[in-house]
């Protein structure tokens, strides 16, 4: 069964204090892997998406690698409007739905 | 702004009771998907329409049924409703059925359904 994992479950930074959230997945013919941020009561927001091992892609101060059975979202120097929470998601082969992970709570203290 | 909308942005209905969320999906957009977040679970596919067909089905319960209109907006019926079906629901929209690469879906801002 495809399954997305992220770690850990909530994270607390000090603003300026670097850090990575995790994103595990089980999904054969991995179709292509997805970020978004989403805030409280708000619809998730696309942040990257990442197709092949070995990617990156950067927005500010947000980075997103991909590996054959993980990807990383790397926030450097983070600033208390990037508390959010952030949701990795993949999409399997043969249509077109996006298989959740339950998210990743970061809050940034000033 | 995603381009998405949803309405309405709350709803309050009481067990046994039937509604209808809608979604409007970005201009030019064909495909149409229904996800379900709760509270104790991520973010769970129900089902996607193409062009006003169904193309996929996922965790979407029989008292659930949706459907895309020949404008390309949607509706999602929920039936029977019990204290369970409590949750955010969400639309989201992308380009086309089946690109080159997977397409980015873009999400609304969710309705939010309370059953008593």
């Amino acid at each position: 069964e495809d399954q997305v994992t992220q770690s850990p479950e909530a994270l607390r930074l000090q603003e300026g204090e670097s850090s990575s959230l995790n994103c595990s997945y089980t999904v054969s013919g991995l179709r292509g892997l997805f970020w978004y941020r989403q805030d409280p009561g708000k619809g998730p927001e696309f942040l990257f998406t990442l197709y092949s091992a070995g990617e990156e892609k950067e927005k500010e101060r947000l980075k997103a690698t991909l590996t054959k059975k993980e990807s990383f979202l790397h926030i450097t120097a983070p600033k208390p409007e990037d508390s959010a929470t952030y949701l990795c998601a993949a999409a399997p082969p043969g249509f077109q739905k996006l298989v959740f992970g339950t998210g990743t709570r970061l809050l940034v203290s000033p | 702004d995603s381009g998405v909308t949803q309405t309405p942005k709350h709803l309050i209905t009481a067990t046994g009771q039937r509604v209808t969320l809608r979604c409007s999906p970005r201009s030019g957009d064909l495909s149409v998907y229904w996800y379900q977040q709760s509270l104790d679970q991520g973010l769970q596919f129900l089902i996607q329409y193409y062009n006003g067909e169904e193309r996929a089905k996922g965790n979407i319960l029989e008292r659930f049924s949706a459907q895309q209109f020949p404008d390309l907006h949607s509706e999602l019926n929920l039936s029977s409703l019990e204290l369970g079906d409590s949750a955010l629901y969400f639309c989201a929209s992308s380009g086309g059925e089946r690109g080159g690469r997977e397409e980015t879906q873009y999400f609304g801002p969710g309705t939010r359904l309370l059953v008593l």
